[in-house]
């Protein structure tokens, strides 16, 4: 089955930097990439998705790229804020079923 | 509209009893999930239901059943809870018929087993 890995862990930088997260997975038939934020107590949310016809997308400071050949993609933010701080998770849907399969997330640290 | 909302929001269980966690939205979502999340794992998926009858296993089913009568209503059962079931539950719902698009979360459920 589908095998998702997010690297790193934990990320930490300083406030107005660039932060990257970056997702890799196993299917190639995987063909839905979105990415949530959860912070701390709440619940996940959904920030950007990517499908597999689309190599990059953006959305104002947040932007998410695919590269299927190599099968990762990555979730670019820019001008980090305070309020970024958060767990961030990807996540795969594979191609022949109906369940998403998740990273183990990054927690992001914005230093001020 | 109140989206997708789950009860209790704890719950604290002695091992060997049995109790159901419950999910219910308004959106008229064909697609429900129960997920489990766990310090270091991320989010992992327990049952998901394509639509009112229509039930199927995620990656950790063993332990609990779902049920899906309405279209709204989408309940997990544990039925003997283990410690190893100490988790946060989430519930989750997306508009259409598949997965790929956006998952409403309910505010999930902190569960104990003692």
């Amino acid at each position: 089955g589908e095998n998702v890995e997010q690297h790193p862990s934990t990320l930490s930088v300083q406030e107005g930097d660039s932060a990257v997260i970056k997702c890799t997975y196993s299917d190639s038939a995987s063909n839905y990439f979105p990415w949530y934020k959860q912070e701390l107590g709440k619940r996940p949310q959904l920030i950007i998705d990517i499908r597999s016809n689309v190599g990059e997308k953006k959305d104002q400071r947040i932007a998410v790229t695919l590269n299927k050949t190599a099968k990762h993609f990555s979730l670019h933010i820019t001008e980090t804020q305070p309020e970024d701080s958060a767990v961030y998770f990807c996540a795969v849907l594979g191609g022949s079923n109906y369940q998403l399969i998740w990273g183990a997330g990054t927690k992001l640290i914005i230093k001020p | 509209n109140a989206g997708v909302t789950q009860t209790p929001k704890f719950q604290v269980l002695k091992t060997g009893q049995s109790m159901t966690l419950q999910c219910a939205q308004d959106m008229n979502h064909e697609y429900m999930s129960w997920y489990r999340q766990d310090p270091g794992m991320g989010l992992r998926l327990i049952h998901y239901s394509v639509g009112a009858g229509i039930t199927d296993q995620g990656e950790v089913p063993n332990g609990y059943n779902v049920s899906r009568s309405t279209t709204e209503d989408f309940p997990l059962r544990l039925l003997s809870a283990a410690p190893s079931q100490t988790s946060v539950y989430f519930c989750a719902s997306t508009p259409q018929g598949a997965v790929n698009t956006e998952a409403f979360f309910g505010q999930g459920t902190r569960l104990t087993v003692v």
